[in-house]
């Protein structure tokens, strides 16, 4: 089993429709989690941390799952400018603190 | 603030020819950084990582290798390219606990 999971889609939705990606991590001591948004042939650039309880920011929604190890990002109002594509990153702690990418979930929105 | 920079931005290079990628963060003091290699359409590869000057890990044998001559400061180096050695390489760096940031990457093409 890989590490972090993620379909790689692509997820093709319309302007203004919800959507919800989630990663599933496979280290049950996993510490931190974020998602970064890549644009293609750019670097990868830091949406959100994932915090225990949950937290939004703006029209993005991220939420934890210790139980089931997955964490999954909500998009509300999507945008053209959303498309991209999403990477879960999960890291440990101690000597397991280097941070683990996903391979990416991508969406399109369309007009 | 914090800020990284990496370059060049785009490198052509033959086959067989050497190889010297340099990134720099400014606005830290003893960040962990860490080099990345993105081939196309793929997910991230964690090439090497280093937590202090002269510290480097190496995660993936190959013919790559990284320097830290000084704190802020991280080198990538080949002394011979290979044909699959082409791709998008990426610096990053944090401190500890806390997410990464990425350099704008240097795409490199190889003839």
């Amino acid at each position: 089993r890989k590490e972090v999971e993620q379909d790689p889609g692509p997820f093709n939705v319309p302007e203004g429709a919800t959507v919800a990606f989630n990663c599933t991590y496979s280290n049950s001591a996993s510490q931190s989690f974020f998602w970064y948004r890549q644009d293609c042939r750019k670097e990868p650039k830091l949406l959100m941390s994932v915090y225990s309880s949950g937290n939004e920011d703006g029209r993005f929604t991220a939420q934890l799952n210790r139980a089931s190890q997955y964490i999954s990002l909500l998009i509300r109002d999507s945008k053209l400018s959303d498309s991209a594509t999403y990477l879960c990153v999960v890291r440990g702690s101690g000597g397991s603190y280097i941070p683990t990418f996903g391979r990416g979930t991508s969406l399109i929105v369309h007009p | 603030s914090q800020t990284i920079h990496q370059w060049p931005a785009t490198l052509v290079q033959p086959v067989g020819s050497p190889l010297s990628l340099e990134c720099t963060v400014e606005g830290t003091s003893n960040p962990n950084l860490y080099w990345y290699r993105q081939a196309a359409g793929r997910g991230l590869q964690l090439l090497f990582y280093s937590v202090g000057i002269g510290q480097i890990s190496s995660e993936v044998p190959q013919n790559l290798s990284a320097s830290r001559p000084q704190d802020r400061q991280f080198i990538l180096s080949s002394k011979k390219l290979l044909l699959s050695d082409s791709g998008f390489y990426l610096c990053a760096w944090n401190l500890p606990n806390q997410p990464q940031h990425f350099g704008d990457g240097t795409r490199l093409s190889i003839l």
